[in-house]
Order: C-alpha cells, then sequence, then structure tokens
C-alpha cells in the first residue's frame, strides 16, 4: 500500500459547484499534514497546512481525520482559477534523523463555465 | 527576494550522456531536496541535505545518480549515463527546518524538464 494515496481525478466541476478531495495515508505515526497547489508544467506551491482542529482560509477548508488516517481540502465557490492539481503530504519523523516527507500523486481539478 | 533557482530549465540530450543539474536554494534555508516529477509515479524524493549534508538518500534509483551539496547556496544532481526512463521534471526545493518534526513550507524551484534520446 502506497504511504500517501489519492485519487488522481479529474474531477470536472462547474463554476460555482463545491468540490471535496481526500487523501488517505497509512503511517499512523504521521505528524504534519499540507495542501499544495501545482498548475500545468509549474512547480508545487503550498496552498495550506492542515490542523488537528480544521482550518480554513476564504473558500478553502482543510481538514484531518487522525482515526480513519485521511486528510480533506473543501473547495467551495469554484472558480476557473481554481483548475490545478491538488497534492496532499504528509509528514513523519524519520528515525533518528529529519522529516520524512511524502508527496501524493495528487488530484487534478478542471472547473468549467 | 529571489526563490530557489534551477538550471538549465530544459535539457534534451542521447542516452549515456552525463547530466547535471544545478540548485540555488534560499539563502538562509538550511534543507534542499531533489525531485524527480513523472506523470505515472508522481513527484518522487530523490534525496534531501539539511545544512549540507546527505540525510536520506533513499529514493536515488541507481548508481547513476549522485547529488552534492559543497556549500549552503549549491548543490547538483548529477546522471551519468543517463537513460531514456530518466526523462522527467526534477525539482529542487528549499526550506528552514528545525528540530525533529518539518513543519515549514517547501519552497520549489522552476523545474529543469529533462529529456533521454
Amino acid at each position: 500500500r502506497k504511504e500517501v494515496e489519492q485519487d488522481p481525478g479529474p474531477f470536472n466541476v462547474p463554476e460555482g459547484a463545491t468540490v471535496a478531495f481526500n487523501c488517505t495515508y497509512s503511517n499512523s505515526a504521521s505528524q504534519s499534514f499540507f495542501w499544495y497547489r501545482q498548475d500545468c508544467r509549474k512547480e508545487p506551491k503550498l496552498l495550506m497546512s492542515v490542523y488537528s482542529s480544521g482550518n480554513e482560509d476564504g473558500r478553502f477548508t482543510a481538514q484531518l481525520n487522525r482515526a480513519s488516517q485521511y486528510i480533506s481540502l473543501l473547495i467551495r465557490d469554484s472558480k476557473l482559477s481554481d483548475s490545478a492539481t491538488y497534492l496532499c503530504v504528509v509528514v513523519r519523523a524519520n528515525t533518528g534523523t529529519a522529516s520524512k516527507l511524502t508527496f501524493g500523486t495528487g488530484t487534478r481539478l478542471q472547473v468549467t463555465l | 527576494d529571489a526563490g530557489v533557482i534551477q538550471s538549465p530549465r530544459h535539457e534534451v540530450t542521447e542516452m549515456g550522456q552525463e547530466v547535471t543539474l544545478r540548485c540555488k536554494p534560499i539563502s538562509g534555508h538550511n534543507s534542499l531536496f531533489w525531485y524527480r516529477q513523472t506523470m505515472m509515479r508522481g513527484l518522487e524524493l530523490l534525496i534531501y541535505f539539511n545544512n549540507n549534508v546527505p540525510i536520506d538518500d533513499s529514493g536515488m534509483p541507481e548508481d547513476r545518480f549522485s547529488a552534492k551539496m559543497p556549500n549552503a547556496s549549491f548543490s547538483t544532481l548529477k546522471i551519468q549515463p543517463s537513460e531514456p526512463r530518466d526523462s522527467a521534471v526534477y525539482f529542487c526545493a528549499s526550506s528552514l527546518f528545525s528540530g525533529m518534526v518539518y513543519t515549514g513550507e517547501l519552497f520549489f524551484g522552476e523545474g529543469s524538464r529533462l529529456t533521454v534520446l
């Protein structure tokens, strides 16, 4: 089983729709979680961190479910400019060394008129 | 402020040739990461350095790949000899890391797109 798994999509949604992605992780020792956004042929950029209590940034809401080992990203009122690939990142401490970051393969979102 | 700078942006080479990719991290960052991205496998961590020391190179595919970080402002990823299956986008990223658990943000360069014929 992969350490981090995402549905590759694509998710095709109309403008104004609400869409949600999940990301599951296999290692219960994972400690930190992030969502990154990657536009076509560009580098990934941090979208938001995911806190245990859940957090919101404008139209974006991230949540963590430790019991079921997944994180989620909810986008409300989708815009054309939200079209991108969304990558989840799971971080865990490496034994005796620094942390290990693992990226999911990403979920592609296409918002249409 | 300048971001992470990678060169070359594009490289087309023939099988068997040596390829050297370069990265200048953000000044003040103490962690540097090399990733490879393909459609099939997504973003794969090849190696990362903390304070110029390689911490985890378990992602380096084989002996044809090597990475160095001679100082805090420069790193190279070398492939020798290159093969068609090495074709991918190679990203360098840097971060400020403190303590045992990473809690900060990775800043990526624009990537080096490698095509091996």
